[in-house]
This record gives C-alpha cells, structure tokens and sequence, in this order.
C-alpha cells in the first residue's frame, strides 16, 4: 500500500566503513523522518525533514547524518560505522494525519 | 513535551477472542492524533487506526476498534476476533498539531495462541 522504499533492507558491515542508507517515496509528501529502533523497542526519532534542502536532528542523539535535495529522496549516512550504530532504521514519510513507513534496514556493525 | 505509555509488555490471547491493548497519553496540547501501529517479525510497520482528538466517536477499521477516552487520556486498542496473524509488536503513537513527529509508546507484544 505505501510507496516508500528502503534499501538495504539487511546490512552487515565492519567498524570504520562509511555507510548509505536509501529511502524514497513517490507520494509527493514534504515531511520525512528517520527513526532508529533496537529490536522490540520504541521507535526514537533521529532526523527530520520539512521539505527540500531542510533537516532537523530529532530527539535522538545520532552520529548520523542526512540530505534532502529532492522531495522523494532522504538518504541517511554514518561516515564510520561502529557497533553501537547496530539497529534497525525506519523511514516514513507522512501526510497531516498519517505517516507511511518503509520496510525499514537492519544495520548490524561488526 | 507528548509522552505515550503503554504497560503492557506483553500478552496472550486465544484464537477468535478478543483482546485490549493499553495506551495513556500525556499531552498539552489541545489537538492530537492518535495511532496504532503493528510491527510484525518482518520490521515493517503497518497502520491500523487513527482518532483524532476532537473526533465525536470512536475510530474503527475492520476488526480493530479505537477506545477512546479523552478526560483519562487513554486510547485503548481493541482487536476483535483474534487470528494467528494477528502476532505481533502493537504500537501506540500520538503527533500534537505543530509537532514534527511521531512519539511511539515501548510497544506490546501480543501473541494469538490457536
């Protein structure tokens, strides 16, 4: 039903790399966010996006950062991967009332 | 600041039953939207009902039905007629108008026994 999309959905990946997260939505929405969830548990807030060209950090202190230059693109990068970023991380994009979530990426830092 | 509780880490139900999920709410704000998620194993995480908080009735969707509760702040998930596909992580959420996003409760676990 949501036309939103993350990729990977599974990482494995060593200390020190320079990582990319991809979500992407094709339902026009302005807002965007990126949650980061440790297996059943809450959904914290790490960065948020109004529009183009303007992003927030959210409630969550993240070493990760994050872009939106076109509307339906808000990648997510950590530039040095470290075994505390080993999460799972939510994409959603939302209207007024809803918000719609990707599949989510499952980063595991070895 | 919005905080959401649910007490609930986890529960049992049999098939074809019905079964609540607890969720209070902590809010200044006068106007309010309340959702419930479901995360099944998989991660991703589905919508099931939103009640709005000058909305006169209950919200329902299908087998699920929102009680709501606003002078104890409370936003009850009710799922009727149980099915094993119904096992999974439920999650109550809130957005105050003006707010940037979503804050989530820690979630229930709820396991639909045959």
């Amino acid at each position: 039903e949501a036309d939103i999309y993350q990729t990977p959905r599974y990482l494995v990946i060593g200390t020190g790399k320079k990582i990319t997260l991809e979500c992407s939505q094709t339902m026009g929405h302005d807002k965007m966010y990126w949650y980061q969830q440790d297996p059943g548990m809450e959904l914290h807030l790490i960065h948020y996006s109004y529009g183009v060209n303007s992003t927030e950090k959210g409630d969550l202190s993240s070493e990760s950062t994050v872009s939106r230059i076109r509307t339906e693109h808000f990648p997510l990068t950590l530039e040095s991967a470290r075994p505390s970023h080993t999460s799972q991380y939510l994409c959603a994009s939302s209207t007024s009332l809803r918000a719609f979530f990707g599949q989510g990426t499952r980063l595991t830092v070895v | 600041a919005q905080k959401i509780t649910q007490t609930q880490p986890g529960m049992f139900v049999q098939e074809k039953e019905a079964v609540t999920l607890d969720c209070t709410y902590d809010t200044s704000d006068p106007s309010y939207g309340l959702f419930w998620y479901k995360q099944p194993s998989s991660g991703e995480m589905i919508f099931l009902i939103y009640q709005g908080s000058y909305d006169q009735q209950n919200a329902t969707e299908g087998r699920y039905s929102l009680n709501f509760q606003k002078a104890r702040k409370s936003a009850n998930l009710v799922i009727s007629a149980s099915q094993l596909g119904d096992s999974a992580m439920y999650f109550c959420a809130m957005r105050a108008a003006g707010r940037r996003a979503l804050t989530f409760g820690s979630g229930t676990r709820l396991q639909v026994q045959p």
